[in-house]
């Protein structure tokens, strides 16, 4: 089973709502990883965790909060949102954070903030 | 810090015939990894291919083979025999060795494989 499963597919909120993205794999991956997308451009990496623990987190505003309560699953934690928070939020997993290992991507949860 | 440029917003090609899609990289490092990721439209992003810099031979999966050239920091994707389903966003990504797997993606090509 190589695959990462992401839901919701599609999700929209105001800007005052509280609203989670989740991310799983039963790959075995101890790294998972948060992009966000928008259109038209690469990924950008949000936030890394390794052996459940965070280890990078790339800047991202405290409207984001990200948890990761066990190896399968990672959380995306939403609050008060802005309308350009809006785009594919992708989550990914790898083997390790060492060396390079194939990052396996998730189908994404397209967020829209209104 | 570690840019990745692919000069080429959007190809196309005819089906059944060859595509080269461009890419170069900047850096300073001499241990690196290099990928080309493709992204097809509303589905997941795939890996397609990966180089190991301190590899001399080029890297091949199938109808997929780049040709590095490192020192010219150039790494460029060819497609043989198109197919409809090569019709996807191409990233060009980097990374250093003992980075953390943390990849720079270049800006992406559009690539349309036409009947």
């Amino acid at each position: 089973d190589t695959e990462v499963t992401q839901t919701p597919k599609h999700l929209v909120m105001g800007m005052t709502n509280k609203k989670s993205l989740k991310c799983e794999q039963h790959m075995g991956h101890r790294a998972m990883y948060w992009y966000k997308q928008k259109a038209k451009k690469p990924p950008e990496l949000m936030f890394v965790y390794s052996y459940e623990k965070l280890s990078i987190n790339e800047s991202v505003p405290s409207r984001f909060s990200p948890e990761c309560p066990n190896s399968s699953l990672l959380n995306l934690h939403l609050h008060a949102l802005q309308p350009e928070d809006s785009a594919l939020y992708l989550c990914a997993s790898s083997q390790a954070r060492t060396g390079a290992y194939e990052q396996y991507f998730g189908p994404g949860t397209r967020l829209t903030v209104t | 810090a570690q840019t990745v440029t692919q000069s080429q917003p959007e190809m196309s090609v005819q089906e059944a015939e060859t595509v080269t899609l461009s890419c170069t990289y900047d850096t300073s490092e001499n241990n690196y990894y290099l990928f080309w990721y493709k992204q097809p439209p509303s589905r997941q992003m795939i890996l397609v291919i990966r180089q190991e810099a301190y590899k001399q031979q080029n890297a091949t999966e199938n109808r997929f083979s780049v040709n590095f050239q490192k020192a010219a920091k150039s790494f460029s994707l060819k497609i043989s025999d198109s197919q409809l389903g090569d019709t996807a966003m191409y990233f060009c990504a980097f990374t250093r060795y003992n980075a953390g797997n943390m990849l720079t993606f270049g800006g992406g090509t559009r690539l349309m494989v036409k009947p």
